[in-house]
Parts: structure tokens; C-alpha cells; sequence
């Protein structure tokens, strides 16, 4: 039972155009959702989050939108860099325990 | 800037054999999380400390696998014995405060492990 979606294994995305990446959730319970970033032979590094009282959170190139109705969110990237290159992850928090989703390669091409 | 630190980053084992895995969290962080990941999955919890105590150990296999965090500090992974299908990253991760749920976890660069 995958809690945390996300549909599209992988993205490619010219330089300087923006990365669209999509997180789908079940569970209701979920209040907060984090995005986590993940380089080959490294761990994840925390990008961004979102509460569920919000619908947007933006730091610099980075935006998270939260649609709860749909029980969806998004991560935007603009302009997308060579260096965004990398595996994300969606993160949602329910209790004390995060779940994660399958994650998505995205390719930022120069 | 303070990491959490694992090793070792790569571990090669035979099936039945024993192996362990070390994590040394971020100074002052009171939770400690030991995640496995699959080759094209997300990470999954296998079990969490707060402080030296077991708060959710839920998922972990535990006819062969334990984990301690004697003096609330650092923790071991153990796998006895190894069975081929363990073979992951093996993920530990830190935060802050105790069993918040809105805590941003920090992660170490992982053991990556083969069972043979």
C-alpha cells in the first residue's frame, strides 16, 4: 500500500526551463510534506517543506504547492541548473514517522 | 557544518554471515532514525530512537535484525545472518527534538550493502 506517489520515475528538463516535479498522497492524516534531494553515493539533503495549513512555500528557485483537495503537491524548480540534477524524493509526516515515495530522477540538461 | 556520519559507506558479505553498520548523529539531536532503501524505492523506516530508547521498531525484521543506541548517542545496525534480498542502502537520519512531527530529519551518506 504506497501511502506517497510519485508517478513519474524520471524528468528531463533543458537548462534555465522549469522542473515540474508531482507527489500524489492517500492518507488524509498527513500534515506536513517535505521534499528531499539525493546525489549518487550521498543521502538525502532536505530541500523544502510545506505545512498543511499552507498552499505554497518558495525558497529562491524552489516552490512547493499543496493541493489538499486533491491530495496532491508539487515541486517547482525555476530556472532549472546542470546541478539540480539528482534524485527527489516526496516526504509526508503523519505522527512522528515520515513516508516516503519512490522518487523521481530529474536530468537538467546544458 | 555538523553531519551525520556513517560507516562503512560499502559493505560486501556471503549470505549467513554477519555484518554491522555504525551511526554517529548530528551533536544534540535526540531521535535517531535507521532507514533501508531498495534500488528504486524511497527510503523505509526500519527503526526509531528516541534517545537511548526504541520508539517505533515496527517495520524491523527482528528474527535477524537489532539495533542499540545504549547511551543515546550513536547506533548500530546489525543483520545476522545476511540473506541475499538485504542487499540496500542502509540510511541513518537525526533530528532536533523529540518524536516532532515536523521535524526535519538529516541524513548520512549511507552503507551500501551486497549480499553475495
Amino acid at each position: 500500500d504506497q501511502q506517497v506517489k510519485q508517478n513519474s520515475p524520471s524528468l528531463s528538463v533543458q537548462e534555465g526551463r522549469i522542473s515540474i516535479l508531482n507527489c500524489d498522497y492517500t492518507n488524509s492524516m498527513f500534515d506536513y510534506f517535505l521534499w528531499y534531494k539525493k546525489y549518487p553515493a550521498e543521502g538525502p539533503t532536505f530541500l523544502i517543506s510545506i505545512s498543511s495549513i499552507k498552499d505554497k512555500n518558495e525558497d529562491g528557485r524552489f516552490t512547493v504547492f499543496l493541493n489538499k483537495s486533491a491530495k496532491h503537491l508539487s515541486l517547482h524548480i525555476v530556472p532549472s541548473q546542470p546541478g539540480d540534477s539528482a534524485v527527489y524524493f516526496c516526504a509526508a509526516s503523519g505522527g512522528n514517522k515520515l513516508v516516503f515515495g519512490a522518487g523521481t530522477i530529474l536530468r537538467v540538461k546544458s | 557544518e555538523a553531519e551525520v556520519a556513517q560507516s562503512p559507506r560499502y559493505k560486501i558479505t556471503e549470505k549467513s554471515q554477519a555484518v554491522a553498520f555504525w551511526c554517529d548523529p548530528i551533536s544534540g539531536h535526540a531521535t535517531l532514525y535507521w532507514y533501508r532503501q531498495i534500488l528504486g524505492q524511497g527510503p523505509e523506516l526500519l527503526v526509531q530512537f528516541q534517545d537511548e530508547s526504541v520508539v517505533d521498531d515496527s517495520q524491523l525484521p527482528k528474527d535477524r535484525f537489532s539495533a542499540e543506541r545504549l547511551k543515546g548517542v550513536d547506533s548500530t545496525l546489525k543483520i545476522q545472518p545476511a540473506e541475499l534480498g538485504d542487499s540496500a542502502m542502509y540510511l541513518c537520519a537525526s533530528s532536533f527534538h523529540r518524536t516532532s512531527r515536523r521535524e526535519t530529519q538529516y541524513f548520512g551518506p549511507g552503507t551500501r550493502l551486497l549480499v553475495l
